[in-house]
């Protein structure tokens, strides 16, 4: 069975900082991976995915995540956060076929002036 | 607007009191997912429907009950069984092709009384 990492519960960073948001995942085979944002109330807004090909995805907002399958990882990065980046970050992976999908106890990030 | 609805946003009930909620989506999508959301648990799975008139349990169906007798329409049934039910609930819909992405309402927050 498939599982997913996300070692930071909480993240603090200041506007204008660089962010990274750490993501494992555990799946035999090639996964399909998955970012998603929530705000608070919210439902999910999927900022990029990974199936195959380029291993460094762009998504929208301006984040990107690069796969790495020899660490089994897919962090999402940021090169400068904005107050409006705060909410919480899920990571998930998927198998495809119905595509079960699994989520990570996502990380909240918090944005400080 | 294509997108997915869920209502009410709130619902209080009773402890032992059924309650439906409601998901519906225009997006012409083939599959519908329920999922439970609890402080630092992530999403579990509750249900999923892959066509009309067939569901399969998830990871923690025991206490819940759907129905997918429409396409564009998967109701979830918390029943007087599921002994935890305060929770958030989130559906989702997804096209059905295997890199599909999986897209979501905006929730229902159910606190049982």
């Amino acid at each position: 069975a498939q599982s997913v990492t996300q070692p930071d519960i909480h993240i603090t960073v200041s506007e204008g900082a660089s962010l990274e948001l750490r993501c494992n995942y555990s799946y035999g085979a090639t996964p399909y991976l998955f970012w998603y944002v929530q705000s608070p109330g919210q439902g999910l807004q999927l900022l990029l995915k990974y199936f195959s090909g380029d291993t460094l995805v762009q998504g929208i907002k301006g984040f990107e995540a690069e796969f790495k399958r020899s660490q089994s990882s897919f962090n999402l990065r940021k090169p400068s956060v904005h107050w409006s980046d705060a909410a919480e970050y899920f990571c998930a992976v998927g198998t495809g076929g119905y595509q079960k999908v699994t989520f990570g106890t996502g990380t909240k990030l918090q944005v400080i002036p | 607007d294509g997108g997915i609805t869920q209502s009410p946003k709130y619902l209080f009930r009773k402890e032992g009191q059924n309650v439906t909620l409601s998901c519906e989506q225009n997006l012409n999508h083939d599959a519908m997912y329920w999922y439970r959301q609890d402080p630092g648990q992530g999403l579990r799975l509750i249900y999923y429907s892959q066509i009309v008139n067939d569901f399969q349990k998830g990871d923690i169906a025991e206490g819940y009950s759907v129905s997918r007798e429409k396409k564009e329409s998967f109701p979830l049934t918390v029943t007087s069984a599921q002994k935890n039910p305060t929770a958030f609930y989130l559906c989702a819909s997804r096209q059905g092709g295997r890199t599909d992405t999986q897209y979501f309402g905006p929730g229902t927050r159910l606190t049982v009384l």
